[in-house]
C-alpha cells in the first residue's frame, strides 16, 4: 500500500457526461500528479500541483481541469467525456515537486465511458 | 519519434532465466533513469534509479544506462514467478518536474 487513496475505483458513465475524481496523497507529500494510462498511449503525465499551486502540465486536454485544495488533495475534473477517455487514472505525491522526488502512485480509478 | 520507447513485449521466461529489459530515448537532456514494477491492477512502483551512465546494483535487479547510446535497461537474475509484472521505464530532466514513460513491457515468469 502507498499510502495514496484515489477514489471512487471504478467509474461507468456516458459521452457528454462530466465526472471528478479524488485523490489524497501520502501524509507529508505536498505534491501531487495526474497520469492517463491506455494501452495505446502508455502512461502519459497530465499535471502537477505542488501545495496548491500548479506546478507543470503535460498533455492534459481543455476539457480536463484539475485542483488541489488547502488540506493538499487533488480533484481531476473530466467533462464532456468522449469514448477515447476511457482509461486508468493514476494519482501520485511526493514530499517536494522535482523529478528526483519519488512518485508514489495510488492504486488508480478505471473510468469507462459508454 | 517518441522521446522514450519501449518493446512492449510480451516477455515470457522460465523461473531462474536473466531478463533484459530496454528503453531508447531521444532527448539528450534526460538525466535521470527510473524503472517502474506495475502489478496488474495496481499503481505503478519504483524499483530503481539512476542519475549516470554506468550499472547500479539492488539483489537480483541491475539498472544499466549508456548515455552515448541514449539505452538504459534492466536486469533480473534468477526470475521469479512473483516478477511477472509490466515493467515502465521513466526519465527525466534533473531540473524538471515531469517524468516521461515507456509504455511498458510485460514479463511473465513461469515455474
Amino acid at each position: 500500500d502507498s499510502g495514496v487513496t484515489q477514489t471512487p475505483k471504478h467509474l461507468i458513465t456516458a459521452t457528454g457526461q462530466r465526472v471528478t475524481l479524488r485523490c489524497s496523497p501520502r501524509s507529508g507529500d505536498l505534491s501531487v500528479y495526474w497520469y492517463q494510462q491506455s494501452l495505446d498511449q502508455g502512461l502519459q503525465f497530465l499535471i502537477q500541483y505542488y501545495n496548491g499551486e500548479e506546478r507543470a502540465k503535460g498533455n492534459i486536454l481543455e476539457r480536463f481541469s484539475a485542483q488541489q485544495f488547502p488540506d493538499l488533495h487533488s480533484e481531476l475534473n473530466l467533462s464532456s467525456l468522449e469514448l477515447g477517455d476511457s482509461a486508468l487514472y493514476f494519482c501520485a505525491s511526493s514530499v517536494g515537486g522535482g523529478t528526483t522526488d519519488t512518485q508514489y502512485f495510488g492504486p488508480g480509478t478505471r473510468l469507462t465511458v459508454l | 519519434q517518441k522521446e522514450v520507447e519501449q518493446d512492449p513485449g510480451p516477455l515470457s521466461v522460465p523461473e531462474g532465466a536473466i531478463v533484459s529489459l530496454n528503453c531508447t530515448y531521444s532527448n539528450s537532456a534526460f538525466q535521470y533513469f527510473m524503472w517502474y514494477r506495475q502489478y496488474s491492477r495496481k499503481g505503478p512502483e519504483l524499483l530503481m534509479y539512476t542519475y549516470s551512465s554506468g550499472n547500479k546494483e539492488d539483489g537480483r535487479f541491475t539498472a544499466q544506462v549508456d548515455k552515448s547510446s541514449k539505452y538504459i535497461s534492466l536486469f533480473i537474475r534468477d526470475s521469479q514467478p512473483s516478477d511477472s509484472a509490466t515493467y515502465l521505464c521513466a526519465m527525466g530532466v534533473l531540473a524538471g518536474t515531469a517524468l516521461i514513460f515507456g509504455k511498458g513491457t510485460t514479463l511473465s515468469v513461469s515455474s
